[in-house]
């Protein structure tokens, strides 16, 4: 079974510049996951889709942050302009269906953002 | 606000020794909990899921859970150089995406 799949993995900008990531989840998995995960500190939830209805984008810096999941299958994650403390890695996953609450979550290979 | 704790570490156990790591939470929503496992460089790799009170083995990992003490362990058994990575606990409330705790770094040393 193929796994969670992303690109670009790396991505070097300057700020006030915009970026997209892309993600496509194992196949049969309704619900994906875009993390941020900075140095030294674990992933953070930006935005949980289910299908392709976004469940919980709190805290998704809307102002430069958007992601949109077409089709209820690949997602794309833009920033739009990117700031110096955006810089991190960048991961999808997705969940299968399955019990409510046994969310067992698998991460894609992540994309590590650099911004200068 | 939902919070995952963990040592930061390093945590050094020596090969073949068991490794023991803990976290705690705050949600006392949070129905299941999972343990991942991330190499310097690479992506968070699921090892184990605990959803019940108590204890739950697979082969030389066993995980604990105390919903009562909002306690949630990792040991690993016979542990080899290969293990060491940072683990990450991570809780889940049901509806939202994982809480994850900063991770504790581990060092198995030969």
């Amino acid at each position: 079974e193929a796994g969670v799949a992303q690109s670009p993995r790396y991505k070097i900008i300057e700020k006030r510049q915009s970026v997209a990531f892309w993600c496509n989840p194992i196949s049969g998995h309704a619900t994906l996951y875009w993390y941020q995960q900075i140095l030294g500190q674990g992933p953070k939830l930006l935005i949980q889709f289910q299908n392709n209805g976004v469940v919980d984008d709190s805290q998704l810096p809307k102002d430069r942050f958007s992601a949109e999941r077409l089709k209820g299958v690949d997602s794309t994650l833009k920033i739009q302009p990117a700031k110096l403390e955006d810089s991190a890695v960048y991961l999808c996953a997705s969940s299968p269906p399955g019990t409510s609450g046994y969310n067992e979550q698998f991460f894609g290979p992540g994309t590590r953002l650099t911004v200068l | 606000q939902k919070e995952v704790e963990q040592n930061s570490g390093p945590l050094s156990v020596p090969e073949g020794a068991i490794a023991s790591l803990n976290c705690t939470y705050s949600d006392r929503g949070s129905q299941s909990f999972f343990w991942y496992r991330q190499y310097s460089g690479k992506s968070p790799e699921l090892i184990m899921s605990i959803y019940s009170n108590g204890d739950k083995e697979d082969g030389r990992f066993t995980a604990q859970l105390n919903k009562a003490s909002q306690y949630v362990s990792l040991l690993i058994r016979d542990s080899q150089p290969s293990d060491s990575a940072t683990y990450l606990c991570a809780g889940d409330a049901g509806a939202d995406g994982l809480t994850f705790g900063k991770g504790t770094h581990l060092i198995i040393q030969p």
